[in-house]
């Protein structure tokens, strides 16, 4: 059962531009939301993240923007660069040692 | 900063045969992970060790194996390969701050 689901799976933005991923949970006991970029050859790193209590985000570039009620939540990369070319997963935890990932976004910035 | 360290890189192996991983961390905390992720870059969880014992142990084949002989390692030893156990397995530590960090990954290929 997938419990986490991110969405574009692919998006290509050029330089300079805005990039929206989307992500979506099921289990309302989550209550902290990391998202982890991932280039190719290396493991995950953690990007940036967001508890239950707060609705928005923000660290340089990045922002998150919460949903609560909707159980949704997206992250935006303002002013894109190409080296933010990578796979982004949003995650979800319980802080009970269970970390459940979705299928990530690969994301493409073109110069 | 590098706090886990997975050997080795990459490994080619025929069906049938053994083999382990090995991952060490150097921050201390209490619990780590394996990861499995495919070629489609989708993470799933194998196991979660917390300070040399097994809490989440995901129903994965009983092939697959977790090891810790202390607190700063925690090996995966997979008894009999098959083709579908080709990907790259990472391994994970959580932080008190649930931070994931991750190693670099080691990538099976089953021949």
């Amino acid at each position: 059962q997938q419990q986490v689901r991110q969405s574009p799976q692919s998006l290509t933005v050029w330089e300079g531009e805005t990039a929206i991923l989307n992500c979506s949970y099921e289990d309302s006991t989550f209550n902290y939301f990391p998202w982890y970029q991932q280039f190719p050859g290396e493991g995950p790193a953690l990007l940036i993240s967001i508890s239950s209590v707060s609705d928005k985000k923000e660290d340089g570039r990045f922002t998150i923007f919460f949903n609560k009620r909707e159980k949704k939540l997206s992250l935006h990369i303002t002013d894109s660069q190409p080296g933010d070319s990578a796979t982004y997963f949003c995650a979800a935890d319980t802080n009970a040692y269970k970390v459940i990932f979705g299928k990530g976004t690969h994301l493409h910035v073109l110069p | 900063e590098t706090a886990v360290f997975q050997t080795p890189n990459y490994h080619v192996t025929q069906v049938g045969n053994e083999v382990s991983f090995n991952c060490k961390q150097t921050l201390g905390h209490d619990t780590m992970y394996w990861y499995k992720q495919d070629s489609k870059k989708l993470l799933k969880i194998m196991f979660s060790y917390n300070n040399k014992q097994l809490i989440v142990n995901e129903t994965v084949p009983r092939r697959f194996s977790p090891q810790s002989s202390d607190k700063a390692h925690l090996n995966l030893r997979i008894k009999s390969v098959e083709p579908e156990d080709s990907a790259v397995y990472l391994c994970a530590l959580r932080s008190s701050g649930n931070t994931l960090y991750f190693g670099e990954g080691s990538r099976l290929i089953v021949v």
